[in-house]
């Protein structure tokens, strides 16, 4: 079955330190893959996504991801983190065809001071 | 700011009622997709509508159903409220091509919240 696996529901880091959030996924073949975010009472917003080619994704806020196919992985990251960052970060899969997206559980991002 | 609206914002309904979710499309939009957003979990797949249309539908029983207009808005309709659907239901908009990556990039409305007790 089509799964999209976050291994990590919460994550704290400092302000200024660097973020790796994990994402792995299960497909018959390699699917479109994005990273949205979602911070509290709000809407998911897309940060960015792979389709084919280049496997390292800019996107939006600084933000950047890297497509492994031997790692099944799409893994974000950022440099140096604001604390405007803190907010809920899902990775979602997409097959052709029609627009359903599957999606992970979400990670859950705190940024200390 | 996606273009996304979606009414309304919050809603309390008790066991059995019914309830109807509305969401306008982003402008030049032709395809509305709901998702269910439980407390603590990423967005679950309800259905989609394309051109008025149902052309898609994830794991969710009849009771839960939808209506597209021909100015592409859509309603979300559950009847015989359960306790477990309390969520968030999202709305998204996109353009539906035949697949490939321009298929639609979903912009995502901020959300109903559906508490039922």
């Amino acid at each position: 079955a089509q799964s999209v696996t976050q291994p990590d529901i919460h994550i704290t880091v400092s302000e200024g330190a660097s973020l790796e959030l994990r994402c792995n996924y299960s497909y018959g073949a390699t699917p479109y893959l994005f990273w949205y975010v979602q911070s509290p009472g709000q809407g998911l917003q897309l940060l960015l996504k792979y389709f084919s080619g280049d496997t390292l994704v800019q996107g939006i806020k600084g933000f950047e991801a890297e497509f492994k196919r031997s790692q099944s992985s799409f893994n974000l990251r950022k440099p140096s983190v604001h604390w405007s960052d803190a907010a809920e970060y899902f990775c979602a899969a997409r097959g052709g065809g029609y627009n359903k997206l599957i999606f992970g559980a979400g990670t859950r991002l705190a940024v200390h001071p | 700011e996606t273009g996304v609206t979606q009414s309304p914002t919050h809603l309390i309904k008790t066991r059995g009622q019914q309830v109807t979710l509305r969401c306008s499309s982003q402008s030049g939009h032709n395809t509305v997709s709901w998702y269910q957003q439980a407390l603590g979990q990423g967005p679950q797949f309800i259905f989609q509508y394309y051109r008025e249309e149902e052309n898609g539908r994830g794991n969710f029983p009849p009771r839960f159903s939808g209506l597209q207009f021909p100015n592409y808005s859509s309603e979300l309709n559950v009847n015989a409220l359960e306790l477990d659907d309390s969520a968030l239901y999202l709305c998204a908009s996109s353009t539906l091509t035949s697949g490939g990556p321009g298929g639609g990039e979903l912009f995502f409305g901020e959300g109903s919240r559906l508490t039922v007790l």
